[in-house]
């Protein structure tokens, strides 16, 4: 079975911490997203990557950096972690957009 | 511009009732594909359906049915006998063949309550 997976299902931090959520898929995917999600926001895009060492910005990447050192994974990074980034996190990977996105989890980080 | 509008953001109907969510798109693309995924309380997207924009033929899924129209831009879901598993929030989903970019604009989603 196909599987995006994301490290951790519920998470706290103290605000000012560095944050690192993990993500690892094992459909040899090109592409990889991370959104977050907020009630009434929907999903937003923070950063996407179509291969090993890219990255590029989405619609909301501020307070956040993205790594990206092997094909099946794709880290999140919050550099100092606030308590507007409390909110529910969602890795995404895809082979072709078209073909849409295979989904993990979600982690629900809460700054404190 | 891709846009993909979900008008209703939270309906609650009576168990066994029918129920339609409603999605409207813009495209200026003469490919594209859309899609639905279901968000359960458990958090994960699921997949649920893709369409191109070739093929208008309705589709029906065991309680579930899609309904596109291209001639009104919408690519309505319809959960006919409704029950309580279907309780979640569901996305329509817009993807555009030219936008080589890979990226899949998402409504911004109908939190769908089943009540017993």
């Amino acid at each position: 079975d196909v599987k995006v997976t994301q490290s951790s299902r519920y998470l706290v931090k103290r605000t000012g911490e560095k944050v690192f959520l993990e993500c690892v898929q094992d459909m040899d995917h090109e592409n990889m997203f991370w959104y977050r999600q907020d009630p009434g926001l929907g999903l937003r895009l923070i950063y996407f990557s179509y291969d090993v060492k890219m990255k590029e910005k989405g619609d909301i990447p501020e307070g956040y950096s993205v790594s990206r050192e092997k094909k099946e994974r794709f880290s999140l990074i919050l550099e100092s972690a606030s308590t507007n980034q409390t909110s529910m996190y969602l890795c995404a990977s895809s082979w072709d957009g078209i073909y849409g996105y295979t989904f993990g989890s979600g982690t629900r980080l809460t700054v404190v | 511009a891709q846009k993909v509008t979900q008008a209703q953001t939270e309906i609650s109907v009576v168990e066994k009732e029918d129920v339609t969510l409603d999605c409207v798109y813009e495209t200026r693309d003469t490919t594209y594909y859309l899609f639905w995924y279901k968000q359960p309380p458990s958090g994960e997207l699921v997949f649920l359906i893709r369409r191109n924009s070739f093929d208008e033929q309705n589709e029906i899924s065991g309680r579930y049915s899609w309904n596109f129209q291209k001639s009104t831009s919408s690519f309505n879901f319809t959960i006919t006998a409704s029950q309580v598993v279907d309780s979640a929030v569901y996305f329509c989903a817009l993807s555009e063949e030219a936008n080589r970019d890979d990226k899949i604009i998402f409504g911004k989603g109908t939190r769908l309550h089943i009540l017993p």
